[in-house]
């Protein structure tokens, strides 16, 4: 049982290059998120999914896409980098979203120069 | 706003005291849950309280909720240094967690 899995976990982008960070679970949870932690602060939710075909906006959602089209994989895209992006990115998945206990990756650590 | 407010920023305690943080929020909550991150990995669940409980225990934490004054806090008693780590709240009443900036502890040996 892998948990939620992460890649990759580190990536240099140049300013205006796109990628995509993956994000997977084994543990059929419906609901899933992309945050992102810059140094010294805390988590901002970017989008979260309650469901395969389900997407919704968070707190920061600009220059961010995502798209769900199964249970397992949340992939977060970055259409066209910038060093504002520059963070640690965190997916996380739950059975019941903030009602009940999140399980995070281990993180994709991001730098866009 | 859903997010929560961690007081104090930072902590400093030896081996062996208490430590005490403390959250705030700003609406009604179905519940709120406490996690932990060690030095840049992802965050850890620690303990969920639901709004009509007052006090759970996990072990060495203690979490209580006081929803008349919309806080809570979070105990860890004879704290050890691998409790050095980053502690975040979430109060919650939708499919969202939203996360404060946390409350950064260190345990000195």
């Amino acid at each position: 049982n892998a948990g939620v899995t992460q890649t990759p976990k580190f990536q240099v982008l140049k300013t205006g290059q796109s990628m995509t960070l993956q994000c997977a679970q084994d543990m059929n949870h419906e609901y899933m998120s992309w945050y992102r932690q810059d140094p010294g602060m805390g988590l901002r939710l970017i989008h979260y999914s309650v469901g395969a075909g389900i997407t919704d906006q968070g707190e920061v959602p600009n220059g961010y896409n995502v798209s769900r089209s199964t249970t397992e994989d949340f992939p977060l895209r970055l259409l066209s980098a910038a060093p504002s992006q520059t963070s640690v990115y965190f997916c996380a998945s739950s059975y019941s979203g903030g009602f009940g206990e999140a399980f995070f990756g281990q993180g994709t650590r991001l730098t866009v120069v | 706003s859903q997010q929560g407010e961690e007081d104090p920023q930072a902590l400093s305690i030896q081996e062996g005291e208490n430590a005490t943080m403390n959250c705030s929020y700003k609406t009604s909550i179905n519940n709120l849950q406490w996690y932990r991150q060690n030095s840049g990995r992802g965050l850890v669940h620690l303990i969920l309280i639901r709004s009509n409980e007052r006090e759970k225990h996990s072990g060495r934490l203690r979490v209580t909720l006081d929803t008349s004054k919309k806080s809570s806090s979070l105990l860890i008693t004879a704290s050890r240094a691998a409790d050095t780590a980053s502690y975040f709240c979430a109060p919650s009443n939708t499919d969202k967690l939203i996360f404060g900036t946390g409350t950064r502890l260190q345990v000195f040996p």
